[in-house]
């Protein structure tokens, strides 16, 4: 089965920085969807970004862009100019591109300072 | 607006009750749906694909007798916790899966306390 792993259980930032979550996973496929989806503590989950594996290209949503290494298997998330609302647990995910479970990591906690 | 509609949102009730959560996708239809199950400051843990017209696939150590799945119809999916106890007590969470590069669409979840 595949894993996806979240090595930040928690991680900070000082409004309008930027700062980097981190997510590697392990899978023998060659095609497949990554996906980084926000929590807040209303308990909504709310896609940020997605990358499909056969792009090169990294994605990007305004304040929000993906560094995508298929050959090391990492997929990390950058916010640029962060916000207070950009605070909540963040959940790196993936899917098979034949199958449509999830797999999810442990999730970062992101705090916010004003 | 939301696409996948789950309810109740919150349900507290005495141990012993059986608990019935929904989970209907809106203006489109869901053959598959997933059940997560998520505890406190932890990741949304799978518990069963939902098959529309066919059994339920459960993850390992998850107890079918315990949490009932059905799919009846296209647009609905259950999920009944049957006599609750307070270690059922969690945030559950459904989701349907869009087309292959799309994200899926989850519910806004359902916070079961057993008292």
């Amino acid at each position: 089965a595949q894993t996806v792993t979240q090595s930040q259980p928690e991680m900070s930032v000082q409004e309008a920085e930027t700062v980097t979550l981190s997510c590697t996973y392990d899978t023998s496929e060659s095609d497949y969807y990554l996906f980084w989806y926000k929590q807040p503590p209303s308990r909504q989950m709310i896609l940020v970004i997605r990358q499909e594996a056969y792009k090169q290209q990294n994605a990007t949503e305004n304040r929000f862009s993906v560094n995508f290494q298929k050959a090391a298997k990492s997929f990390s998330l950058k916010i640029s100019d962060s916000q207070l609302g950009d605070a909540a647990m963040y959940f790196c995910a993936y899917r098979s591109a034949n199958f449509n479970k999830f797999y999810f990591g442990s999730g970062t906690k992101l705090n916010v300072k004003p | 607006g939301a696409v996948v509609s789950q309810h109740p949102s919150w349900v507290i009730c005495k141990s012993g009750t059986s608990v019935k959560i929904e989970c209907r996708s809106l203006d489109f239809q869901a053959t598959t749906m997933f059940w997560y199950r998520q505890f406190p400051k932890q990741s949304l843990m799978l518990m069963a694909t939902s098959n529309e017209g066919s059994k339920a696939t459960y993850e390992q150590g998850v107890e079918k007798d315990k949490f009932l799945i059905n799919h009846a119809s296209l647009t609905l999916s259950t999920l009944t916790v049957t006599s609750a106890h307070p270690e059922d007590s969690s945030f559950y969470i459904c989701s349907a899966p869009g087309q292959l590069n799309q994200p899926q669409h989850f519910g806004d979840g359902t916070r079961l306390s057993i008292l």
